[in-house]
């Protein structure tokens, strides 16, 4: 059953372009991340929130900015987003740290041409 | 640093057989916690199976099963009575306090169970 939701599920742009993916977690949990994943599966983190405070900051592009209202919802934005963006974004979110488990969203794939 | 490392790219075996998958990590912590997570066909993400490091049993759950060699830092998944829905990438995670408890991932490993 799926608790954790991201829009769109896919998205095409041109370079350049401004882009802003959505995600939201049904959980009440504390945490939330996201992170990327290229082309070869490899996944490596971008964000995460704990209570809206940023706690990790991988060292990401400058046009690569996370952005949330509450704890249940973190949105991304690229600012100006280049072709090695291209990739697809998932969601996540945990109770805490630590030991928690993470569950994740059903990613975004974005397409820069 | 910390690193967890996936050797096998790829397994292939017959439905219904057991199937170890291996992983290795790094780590300067005596803490830490070890994850097994699955991504299917369609994407989706899924937790399988945790480790704590101060635990000398093995974790199971279900048909998943680890094996926990801590001197080696080492924790293999065992996936029993394999089916096809099986079939997927299999990820391995570390977290610990070096890392501000973000998940290090491995690069994954590919699991084909054949008819």
């Amino acid at each position: 059953e799926t608790a954790v939701f991201q829009t769109p599920n896919y998205h095409v742009t041109q370079v350049g372009n401004e882009v802003s993916f959505n995600c939201k977690q049904t959980l009440g949990h504390d945490t939330m991340y996201w992170y990327k994943q290229d082309s070869k599966k490899l996944l490596k983190i971008m964000f995460s929130y704990n209570n809206k405070q940023l706690i990790v900051n991988e060292t990401v592009p400058r046009r690569f900015s996370p952005q949330s209202s509450d704890k249940a919802h973190l949105n991304l934005r690229i600012k100006s987003v280049e072709p090695e963006d291209s990739a697809v974004y998932l969601c996540a979110s945990s109770p805490g740290t630590g030991r928690d488990t993470q569950y994740f969203g059903p990613g975004t794939r974005l397409l820069v041409l | 640093a910390q690193k967890v490392t996936q050797t096998q790219t790829s397994i292939s075996v017959m439905e219904k057989t057991t199937v170890t998958m291996d992983c290795v990590y790094e780590t300067r912590d005596s803490s830490y916690f070890l994850f097994w997570y699955k991504q299917t066909a369609s994407g989706e993400i899924v937790f399988l199976i945790r480790q704590d490091s101060y635990k000398k049993e093995n974790a199971t759950e279900g048909h998943y099963s680890l094996n926990f060699q801590k001197p080696k830092s080492s924790i293999g998944l065992i996936i029993t009575a394999t089916q096809i829905e099986d079939s997927a990438v299999y990820f391995c995670a570390m977290r610990d306090m070096d890392s501000n408890y973000q998940l290090i991932w491995g690069s994954g490993t590919k699991l084909i169970i054949k008819p």
